[in-house]
């Protein structure tokens, strides 16, 4: 299975720091995604870095993605309680993938007030 | 209302039952999944469909059936409920194209199985 794995599987911290989470993977892509679940509810995208891209920005998210090892991570500045969720990467089969995407396990961000 | 949208959106049933679960999608995408996801597992696919009366299954298909007869609905029928089924269901879909396939998720089934 070419199935992603987040790192750290929980992780707590203060409203006002950063959060970070990485994600490994195992076989080529075209893209990596992340995507968002609160309790109770679906999955929502957040972010997609295509396999030619480092670094991209969108609002406090900034993901980074290095090919060569096979990672990508996601960096959540100024956190809010809001942010409280899990967070999922997920990434496409590369060149014969279609359109399935592969989830790793997630997640777990607690921010307390 | 525009989206996607899945019923029921919780179930009990008794082994053995047939269970059906709708998907129902208002953008015409031409993909749709369906995934289930389970502690320590996080998502995995069960079927997906790349257009109308095309599917192919995914990762745990083993115990499902899934036909996609129009472009926007998509079941998926568990034809004899076992207790391993027990499990949160959610339908996805996203466009035909590849270079951003963004997949937008419906609010999930939470179907439990006695």
């Amino acid at each position: 299975s070419q199935q992603g794995e987040e790192d750290p599987q929980a992780l707590s911290i203060q409203e006002g720091e950063n959060a970070t989470m990485n994600c490994s993977y195992k076989t080529s892509i075209n893209n990596l995604q992340w995507y968002r679940q609160n309790s109770g509810r679906g999955l929502v995208h957040l972010i997609l870095i295509r396999s030619n891209e480092r670094e991209k920005h969108s609002g406090r998210l900034r993901v980074t993605l290095d090919t060569s090892k096979k990672s990508s991570s996601l960096l959540i500045t100024a956190s809010r309680a809001a942010d409280t969720a899990s967070y999922f990467c997920a990434t496409d089969g590369g060149t014969g993938g279609g359109n399935k995407l592969t989830f790793g396990t997630g997640t777990q961000l607690k921010v307390e007030l | 209302d525009a989206g996607i949208t899945q019923s029921p959106r919780y179930k009990i049933t008794e082994t053995g039952r047939q269970v059906t679960l709708m998907c129902h999608q208002t953008w015409s995408h031409s993909y749709m999944f369906w995934y289930r996801q389970d502690l320590g597992h996080g998502l995995r696919l069960i079927y997906y469909s790349a257009a109308a009366d095309i599917t192919d299954k995914g990762e745990v298909p083993d115990g499902y059936v899934v036909s996609r007869s129009k472009t926007e609905n998509f079941p998926l029928t568990l034809e004899s409920a076992t207790r391993s089924q027990t499990s949160v269901y959610f339908c996805a879909s996203s466009s035909r194209d590849r270079s951003y396939n963004e997949q937008f998720f419906g609010p999930g089934t939470r179907l439990t199985v006695l």
